[in-house]
């Protein structure tokens, strides 16, 4: 089953807009992680938060994470139409295991 | 550097049909994983290599599914007698250490439709 729960599960927005994405999830964790898939391919790597950090940026990204309400916000700042995408959460669980377990996504569609 | 390859990219299998589906990581990576991703759903984790140990399989939805990576490098997902709902994506994904902080890099997936 899967961890995180995202919402919005779609959102549409104009190009130069912000868009913001949450996730929640269950468990005590190591890190969690933001993916992009494009339609067709593979997921891509965007950001990793550790869970003693509660804010960090990259580019147009910025992730916030708050381990007290199990929760974490990806925003994406001046979005452009190839921001257009399926944002996954990810999270790594404390222990000895190196699997990620994914949210259900958001579906952005960013209009020009 | 080249990344994560799997093959075939699309795959079409009769109800019932064995189907093995391939995984090339980057070179020198030691953890090796396997997802199964639903149609509008995240990635699920079925199962981990560590070089050619498979050290976590819990993720296997039944015993028609088997993977395998005997020289630590390539790995092969197979699954037996396929149904319907075996139909998903299947990603691949290579890290470079274990127990890491590393981000996954994953392949394009192997589109599965059982028919």
């Amino acid at each position: 089953s899967q961890q995180g729960e995202e919402d919005p599960q779609a959102l549409s927005i104009q190009e130069g807009e912000n868009a913001t994405m949450n996730c929640s999830y269950k468990t005590s964790i190591n890190n969690l992680q933001w993916y992009r898939q494009n339609s067709g391919r593979g997921l891509v790597h965007l950001i990793l938060i550790r869970s003693n950090e509660r804010e960090k940026h990259s580019g147009r990204l910025r992730v916030t994470l708050d381990t007290s309400k199990k929760s974490s916000s990806l925003l994406i700042t001046a979005s452009r139409a190839a921001d257009t995408a399926s944002y996954f959460c990810a999270t790594r669980a404390i222990g000895n295991t190196d699997k990620l377990i994914f949210g259900t996504g958001t579906r952005l569609q960013v209009f020009p | 550097g080249a990344g994560v390859s799997q093959s075939p990219r699309y795959k079409v299998a009769k109800r019932g049909q064995d189907v093995a589906l391939r995984c090339d990581p980057i070179s020198g990576h030691v953890s090796l994983f396997w997802y199964q991703q639903a149609l509008g759903q995240g990635p699920e984790f079925l199962t981990y290599f560590q070089n050619e140990a498979q050290l976590d399989k819990s993720g296997l939805p039944s015993d028609r599914f088997f993977a395998e990576r005997p020289e630590g490098s390539v790995s092969t997902l197979k699954i037996q007698r396929t149904q319907q709902e075996d139909s998903a994506v299947y990603l691949c994904a290579s890290s470079p250490r274990p127990r890491g902080e590393e981000t996954q890099y994953f392949g394009p997936g192997t589109r599965l439709l059982v028919l």
